[in-house]
C-alpha cells in the first residue's frame, strides 16, 4: 500500500506565527490528497481535499485564508496554519486514496502558545 | 456515505477474542464497510474492509451479517498493542475522491 510521511511530526510555535506541514507520498501518485484535523477526544474532521495543480476544495466552517494548502506535485502537498493561534493546536493528518483504501500520514501535532 | 453507530468504548482482556459491533441499517448496495483504527497520536491505520461476505486477513475478521446492516470486528487474541479507536465506515470503492467520514469510533481498551 502506499506510504504517507508528513513533516514535521510535532511542532510548537509563538502565536501569530506560521507554520507548514508537509504530506508526502512515497510510493503513489496522488491527483487528490485530504487534510483532516482532529482535536483531543475528538474524531477526526476533514478540512480541506487538496488537488495537484488546482485549487483546494475547504469544507465548510474552515477559512482557506488561514489554512492554505498547496498541492504543486503528485506527491507533496502542504499546508500552512498561517497566524497560528492557540486555538488552532490540534493533531493534522494528511491522507490519500486509493482505488480500496485510503492510507494516512503519521500527523503532526501542532502547538500554538 | 451511510452513518455508522457504534458503542463509545470496550473493555477487553489480554488474550482473548474482542468483538467490536456496528451497526449500518443504511447502508447502500454499492458501499464497503471498511475498518481502521487509531492508536493514541497516530493516523489511522487500516485493518479490513469487505461488501458481503465474511473476510479474514493478518489483523482481524470481519462478520457481516446477511442483511448487511451490521457487522462485527474481530481481533482474535488481543494484545495491550490493541488498544486503540476502532473506527467503522461505509464507503462506495472506485471513486479517488470519495474520503472516509469518520465518526465516533470505539476506544478499546485491552487490559492485563
Amino acid at each position: 500500500g502506499a506510504v504517507v510521511s508528513q513533516h514535521p511530526s510535532r511542532v510548537i510555535c509563538k502565536s501569530g506565527t506560521s507554520v507548514k506541514i508537509e504530506c508526502r507520498s512515497l510510493d503513489f501518485q496522488a491527483t487528490t490528497m485530504f487534510w483532516y484535523r482532529q482535536f483531543p477526544k475528538q474524531s477526526l474532521m476533514l478540512m480541506a481535499t487538496s488537488n495537484e495543480g488546482s485549487k483546494a476544495t475547504y469544507e465548510q466552517g474552515v477559512e482557506k485564508d488561514k489554512f492554505l494548502i498547496n498541492h504543486a506535485s503528485l506527491t507533496l502537498s502542504t499546508l500552512t496554519v498561517t497566524s497560528a493561534h492557540p486555538e488552532d493546536s490540534s493533531f493534522y493528518i494528511c491522507s490519500l486514496v486509493g482505488y480500496n483504501e485510503q492510507f494516512f500520514g503519521p500527523g503532526t501535532r501542532l502547538t500554538v502558545l | 456515505d451511510a452513518k455508522t453507530t457504534q458503542p463509545t468504548s470496550m473493555d477487553c482482556a489480554e488474550g482473548r477474542a474482542a468483538n467490536l459491533p456496528c451497526n449500518h441499517s443504511t447502508i447502500s448496495g454499492n458501499e464497503y464497510v471498511y475498518w481502521y483504527r487509531q492508536i493514541h497520536s497516530q493516523g489511522p491505520q487500516y485493518i479490513i474492509h469487505g461488501l458481503k461476505n465474511n473476510e479474514t486477513n493478518e489483523m482481524a475478521s470481519l462478520i457481516i451479517t446477511e442483511d448487511r446492516k451490521s457487522s462485527t470486528l474481530i481481533l482474535p487474541h488481543a494484545t495491550l498493542r490493541d488498544t486503540a479507536v476502532y473506527y467503522c465506515i461505509v464507503r462506495a470503492t472506485g471513486n479517488a475522491g470519495n474520503m472516509l467520514t469518520f465518526g465516533g469510533g470505539t476506544r478499546l481498551m485491552v487490559k492485563p
